[in-house]
């Protein structure tokens, strides 16, 4: 199984700064990697796939980067509405899994 | 617009069975893509994918759970379906119902919360 490792487990930032969570993945899994967000009491939310594509809907703050195993995920601009945990996912290799989760507050 | 819908009881007894039903609207269940999934989360905890379940009868489960697990398609309703056996207190959860296609989860139901207690 594929460990997905994120940093940190908590960050508290101030409105409009920017923010930087990293994924290790335990193995080399190409561009299989992907971010979602999930606010309270929702449903995650995917918002960048494979590192760095796009995702429609998604405001072009977020934007993600890396290969192997190492990827980055940064949020430019932080607004309230960012307050959310941040997960990675592999879909590289079954069974499928995501990191701990990065939780991002707003100061 | 693909719109995902988890239905089933909030409260399993420990040692019996959960059942969670997931009514699809928008999409096929029974197209060859995408996969039905099942992820769950714990009270205040990550994402742990269950397994997903594709063409009709075609299925991939997490080996930590693929002992107590099976999931089912049901054409007639468009609906797919999540059995667990044998559950304990550490399967506590909201379980979601998610669609995967090309290497993603694109769309997550809102989640069903499921309590084991006696």
């Amino acid at each position: 199984e594929i460990v997905l490792t994120q940093s940190p487990d908590f960050q508290s930032v101030a409105p409009g700064e920017k923010v930087t969570i990293t994924c290790r993945a335990s193995e080399d899994i190409g561009n299989s990697l992907n971010w979602y967000r999930q606010k309270p009491d929702q449903s995650p939310k995917l918002l960048i796939k494979f590192v760095s594509q796009s995702v429609s809907g998604v405001p072009s703050k977020f934007s993600g980067s890396g290969s192997g195993t190492d990827f980055t995920l940064t949020i430019n601009s932080l607004e309230a509405e960012d307050a959310a945990t941040y997960y990675c996912h592999q879909s590289r290799s079954l069974p499928q899994t995501f990191g701990q989760g990065t939780k991002v507050e707003i100061k | 617009q693909v719109q995902m819908q988890e239905s089933g009881p909030g409260l399993v007894r420990p040692s019996q069975t959960l059942s969670l039903s997931c009514t699809v609207s928008g999409d096929s269940v029974a197209s060859d893509e995408p996969y039905w999934s099942w992820i769950r989360q714990p009270p205040g905890k990550g994402l742990e994918w269950i397994g997903y379940i594709y063409r009709i009868g075609h299925t991939f489960y997490n080996p930590s759970l693929k002992s107590r697990v099976t999931m089912s398609v049901d054409k007639s309703n468009n609906e797919f379906s999540l059995k667990l056996t044998s559950v304990t207190v550490a399967d506590s959860a909201l379980y979601f119902c998610v669609r995967y296609e090309s290497g993603v989860f694109d769309h997550w139901g809102q989640g069903s919360l499921v309590i084991v207690s006696s």
